[in-house]
This record gives C-alpha cells, sequence and structure tokens, in this order.
C-alpha cells in the first residue's frame, strides 16, 4: 500500500529537550516536505525537500532542521523545543513537479 | 505575507445545497491550483486540481472555477452531503527557482453540511 508513515502518532515533551519525528515513503517520490497546522493558521511549510541531500526552507523554518540522506527518509528535527512549537505536523511527497501530495497522518506534538 | 487567502474560514450549508469556497492569490508565478480535502484525525488529500489555462474543471459535484484575470478560484461542491463536512484547503504550487517547487496553503474552510 502506497503510503507517507509517520512516527510518532502523539508526543509530550518538556522545553529544550531534543526531539526527532520520523518520515517515510515507499512511493520512490522525490520531493517531501513538513507541514505545520495551527487553528486558523491552516498548512504552513516548514522545510521541503527536492531529492537526496536537497532542502530548502519552507515558511517557518526557525527551530527545525531536516535532512535527506535516502529518498523515501526525511525527519523532522527540533534541538530545542518550545512552546510556541506545539502544533500538528505533516510530513507530505509527491513527484516532481509537486502535484498530487501524499500525506501521512500526523504528530501531534505538546512541549510544555 | 499570505500567498493564497481563503474564505471563509466555515461554512454551513443545508443537505442538498451548494457549498462555494473561494482561494485568491497573488503571485502570478503560480501554476497549479489544487483542492485538498481534510477529515478529522487524517491528513489531507488531494480532491481535484487545475491549471491556469483551464477556466474550470468539473470532477463528480465537485467543480473548480478558474478567474485567472482576477487571480481568483473557487471550489463548488454541489447536492452536498453530510459526509462532505471536512475542512477544505486550496493551494497555490509554483517553481521557486532552480528547479525547486514550492506548495502554498490557504488557511482552510470548515465545512459542515447539516441534514
Amino acid at each position: 500500500e502506497a503510503q507517507v508513515t509517520q512516527n510518532p502518532r502523539y508526543l509530550i515533551t518538556v522545553t529544550g529537550k531534543k526531539l526527532t519525528v520520523t518520515c517515510s515513503q515507499n512511493m520512490n517520490h522525490e520531493y517531501m516536505s513538513w507541514y505545520r497546522q495551527d487553528p486558523g493558521l491552516g498548512l504552513r511549510q516548514i522545510y521541503y525537500s527536492m531529492n537526496v541531500e536537497v532542502t530548502d526552507k519552507g515558511d517557518v523554518p526557525e527551530g527545525y532542521k531536516v535532512s535527506r540522506k535516502e529518498k523515501r527518509n526525511f525527519p523532522l528535527i527540533l534541538e530545542s523545543p518550545s512552546p510556541n512549537q506545539t502544533s500538528l505536523y505533516f510530513c507530505a511527497s509527491s513527484r516532481l513537479p509537486p502535484t498530487e501530495a501524499f500525506f501521512g497522518q500526523g504528530t501531534r506534538l505538546t512541549v510544555v | 505575507q499570505q500567498q493564497v487567502k481563503q474564505s471563509p474560514q466555515s461554512l454551513i450549508v443545508q443537505k442538498g445545497g451548494i457549498s462555494i469556497i473561494n482561494c485568491a492569490y497573488e503571485n502570478t508565478a503560480f501554476d497549479y491550483f489544487p483542492w485538498y480535502q481534510q477529515f478529522p484525525g487524517k491528513g489531507p488529500a488531494l480532491l481535484i486540481a487545475i491549471r491556469p489555462d483551464v477556466s474550470e474543471k468539473k470532477e463528480g459535484r465537485f467543480t473548480i472555477s478558474f478567474n485567472k484575470s482576477a487571480k481568483q478560484f473557487s471550489l463548488h461542491i454541489m447536492d452536498s452531503q453530510p459526509g462532505d463536512s471536512a475542512t477544505y484547503f486550496c493551494a497555490a504550487s509554483r517553481n521557486s527557482g532552480a528547479g525547486s517547487y514550492q506548495l502554498t496553503f490557504g488557511k482552510g474552510t470548515k465545512l459542515s453540511v447539516i441534514p
């Protein structure tokens, strides 16, 4: 089954404790991206990647890091999480150019 | 800077009625305009999409109308059903240089179809 898998689905952490949210796709897509979804703000792009070792900032990259060492994986790293990063995070992948994006199930992150 | 403006924020429609969601954009470099549907607890999924060389696209009960000169596009849901109750996002995609692409979303519209 074609899918984008995120882990974990739910995470509660404390301020400053480094965390990683994993994302993996099995569709051999070149393009992968991370979004955060907040009430009233919609989906905002954090980072995206056109291919292995190629990443670029989206609209809200501050406080986040990503890497693309393998085509299928695109982890999101929060080096020092803060409460304003409490949000619902989605990973997505697509072919190039990015027409249909396939989204994961989401990761609900709470930073206390 | 909000590149894609979506309205209304929420919408309540009677079963069988027409739901209309509007979006506007500023950047003429956008060249692909998809709509995504999101049910609670799920990730968004592509519903229908249009390119700017077409003024209308219809798939079943869902129609996109596109006005290039006004830089506006809208989603019409005919014969709306309770199962259509979801959050709808318009989006726009553009080549942001050096073969790089960005997909920008509107803020979303929560649609409730009441029996």
